[in-house]
């Protein structure tokens, strides 16, 4: 079945560092969301991404979606200790089936 | 924006017994509902998809016997874990768009079922 493979499984930086965590996938992809789970929270919606190369930003957010629509990618450029989380990519196939596959996940923590 | 509420946020129960997870649409109807499960420190893992009116689709491994779902109305699904056991233990979450196609999931707090 569909497979994301999300890297890495864990991220620690020092605040004020950049952060990347990428998604790829075997399959053309429909479209890319990307969500934020914070500690003992529920996943929060950050971002769709449809076109092929698209490229969106929110704030120190920066998100991208490959030219072949297989891959994905979140740049967070210096980082908060408000930004601490798991950011998970969801990918819907194509064939506009409405459920979506999880990444595993990218765990982000930040020492102040 | 789309909210939707879950029910209860946790639960102790006992190995055996039968717990029920609630799960609303607050302001706006789903036709389709997502039942995910998340261990601890892992990625959300799709269970069932609870469609209104009709029965739910599970994915592959999933039983169903044991995880019922009812989707009765636009505003709420329901799952309840059967004879739970210790195993059962991990944080339900049900998500539901608010339009059709790929637009994007909103979840409900989770609930955090601890079986005893």
């Amino acid at each position: 079945g569909q497979q994301v493979m999300q890297i890495p499984q864990y991220q620690h930086v020092q605040e004020g560092e950049d952060f990347t965590t990428y998604c790829n996938s075997s399959t053309t992809l429909s479209n890319i969301q990307w969500y934020k789970q914070r500690p003992g929270g529920h996943p929060v919606f950050l971002i769709q991404l449809v076109k092929s190369g698209e490229v969106k930003k929110q704030k120190r957010l920066t998100f991208q979606f490959g030219e072949a629509k297989k891959n994905s990618s979140l740049h967070i450029t210096a980082t908060q200790t408000t930004d601490v989380g798991t950011y998970f990519c969801a990918a819907g196939p194509r064939g506009g089936a409405q459920k979506l596959v999880f990444g595993q996940g990218t765990r982000l923590t930040i020492n102040p | 924006g789309a909210v939707v509420s879950q029910h209860p946020s946790w639960v102790i129960c006992k190995s055996g017994t039968s717990v029920k997870i609630e799960c609303r649409s607050l302001d706006f109807q789903a036709t389709t509902m997502f039942w995910y499960r998340q261990f601890p420190k892992q990625s959300l893992m799709l269970m069932a998809t609870s469609n209104e009116g009709s029965k739910a689709t599970y994915e592959q491994g999933v039983e169903k016997d044991k995880f019922l779902i009812n989707h009765a109305s636009l505003t709420l699904s329901t799952l309840t874990v059967t004879s739970a056991h210790p195993e059962d233990s991990s944080f339900y979450i049900c998500s539901a768009r608010n339009f059709l196609g790929n637009s994007p999931l909103h979840f409900g707090n989770g609930t955090r079922l601890t079986v005893t």
